[in-house]
């Protein structure tokens, strides 16, 4: 079954802790995202890749560092410089060139 | 940044009646794509619009690209209690990047 994965569903950190959560495809998608969703709100983006060793900042890449070391994998790491971190985080692919992307199940994270 | 802005925020429907959300942008946009998000998951695409103009269909669902290119709405005919979840539409007009808008919460009484 090809899709996207996230793990792992809820994580829990304490603050002043980086944290990186786990995305990956078997779609053969080119192209990656990272979303953050806060309650009752849209999704914002964060970071993207097009290409496997590039990815470009998104709207609120501030306190988040990504790499892109493979095609299938786009790990997001939370750092410490984050001032708000609790929400719910979205990994998403898409062909290159297409606007339809597909959407991971989501990993929530919780700092306190 | 650009916005796109849903309404109604929420609706409460009984089941079997028809619903109908919209999206509106103060920008033109080039594509259109309508989600539904079920709690604590991630969203699933519905339907993809390409043409201003363009009425597509997805079983229940039919969504509308509108002709000024700066609005879409999307339908769901008789619903019913799975319909239940945040809508969500989102646009591109420049790469690959999409602009979401803040979501249509549906929720329907059996």
């Amino acid at each position: 079954d090809g899709g996207i994965t996230q793990s792992p569903k809820y994580l829990f950190r304490k603050e002043g802790q980086n944290v990186t959560l786990s995305c990956e495809q078997n779609l053969n998608h080119d192209a990656m995202y990272w979303y953050r969703q806060d309650p009752g709100q849209g999704l914002r983006l964060i970071y993207y890749s097009q290409i496997v060793n590039d990815f470009q900042k998104g709207d609120i890449a501030e306190g988040y560092s990504v790499s892109r070391e493979k095609k299938e994998s786009f790990p997001l790491t939370v750092t410490s410089a984050q001032k708000n971190p609790t929400a719910f985080y979205l990994c998403a692919s898409s062909n290159l060139g297409s606007y339809e992307q597909y959407f991971g199940p989501g990993t929530r994270l919780t700092v306190t | 940044g650009q916005q796109l802005n849903q309404s109604p925020q929420s609706m409460f429907i009984q089941e079997g009646e028809d619903v109908s959300m919209n999206c509106t942008s103060s920008s033109i946009f080039n594509t259109w794509l309508w989600y539904k998000q079920e709690p604590g998951e991630g969203p699933v695409l519905l339907i993809a619009l390409y043409k201003a103009g363009e009425l597509t269909s997805n079983g229940r669902l039919t969504a509308q690209f509108g002709i000024t290119r700066k609005d879409s709405f999307l339908n769901i005919s008789a619903s019913i209690p799975s319909d239940v979840g945040i809508y969500f539409c989102a646009g591109n007009n420049a790469g690959n990047m999409l602009t979401f808008g803040g979501g249509t919460r549906l929720m329907v009484k059996p």
